[in-house]
């Protein structure tokens, strides 16, 4: 069946360093989503990428989709201890269900 | 605006008891979906519903039961705990719309003793 596998599982940065996690699925993806979850909350959704090679970006996150739509990944310039969290990505593939990534753990060093 | 409310939020139960989760939303949403969330597994899906009445297995339904008798409300039932059962459950739902993102709710805290 349908994996997305995400690495990172863990990442501990010192404040102001970059950071990237990557999604790789098994299968071609008609769209991608990207959700962070902050310790002791639930999951939200930051963005859905749909185009083959499209990148979105909002403030210091980058978004890429991959040509092949089955990877992407999430990059973010010059780390705040406000980004720490849980990132999520979440593709959906021919069955029609979102299947999510283990998940990448973001710790920040002040 | 409530969005997905969950109920409880925190349960401590013996192993061979039964309990409910509830999830209720009030975005008229079509989709609602029953996770689960163990560290290191990111989010498994149990059970989903894609409207009233109708409800299918996810990824990891054994000793799960769930019903959507109503359109804003999802139900999760342990028939019988077991300490494996020990997780963070949450609850989501989206509009009819594959490309809409899913809503979570803030998530119920289970223990199995």
């Amino acid at each position: 069946g349908q994996q997305v596998m995400q690495i990172p599982q863990y990442q501990h940065v010192q404040e102001g360093e970059d950071f990237t996690t990557y999604c790789n699925s098994s299968t071609t993806l008609s769209n991608i989503q990207w959700y962070k979850q902050r310790p002791g909350g639930h999951p939200v959704f930051l963005i859905q990428l749909v185009k083959s090679g499209e990148v979105k970006k909002q403030k210091r996150l980058t978004f890429q989709f991959g040509e092949a739509k089955k990877n992407s990944s999430l990059h973010i310039t010059a780390t705040q201890t406000t980004d720490v969290g849980t990132y999520f990505c979440a593709g959906r593939g021919n069955t029609g269900k979102l299947i999510f990534g283990q998940g990448t753990t973001l710790q920040v060093k002040p | 605006n409530a969005g997905v409310t969950q109920t409880p939020k925190f349960r401590v139960l013996k192993t061979g008891q039964s309990m409910t989760l509830l999830c209720a939303q009030d975005m008229n949403h079509e989709y609602m979906y029953w996770y689960r969330q163990d560290p290191g597994m990111g989010l498994r899906l149990i059970h989903y519903s894609v409207g009233e009445g109708t409800t299918a297995k996810g990824e990891v339904p054994d000793g799960y039961n769930v019903s959507r008798l109503k359109k804003q409300n999802f139900l999760l039932g342990l028939e019988s705990a077991a300490p494996s059962q020990t997780s963070v459950y949450f609850c989501a739902s989206r509009p009819d719309n594959s490309y809409q993102p899913q809503h979570f709710g803030d998530g119920t805290r289970l223990s199995i003793l």
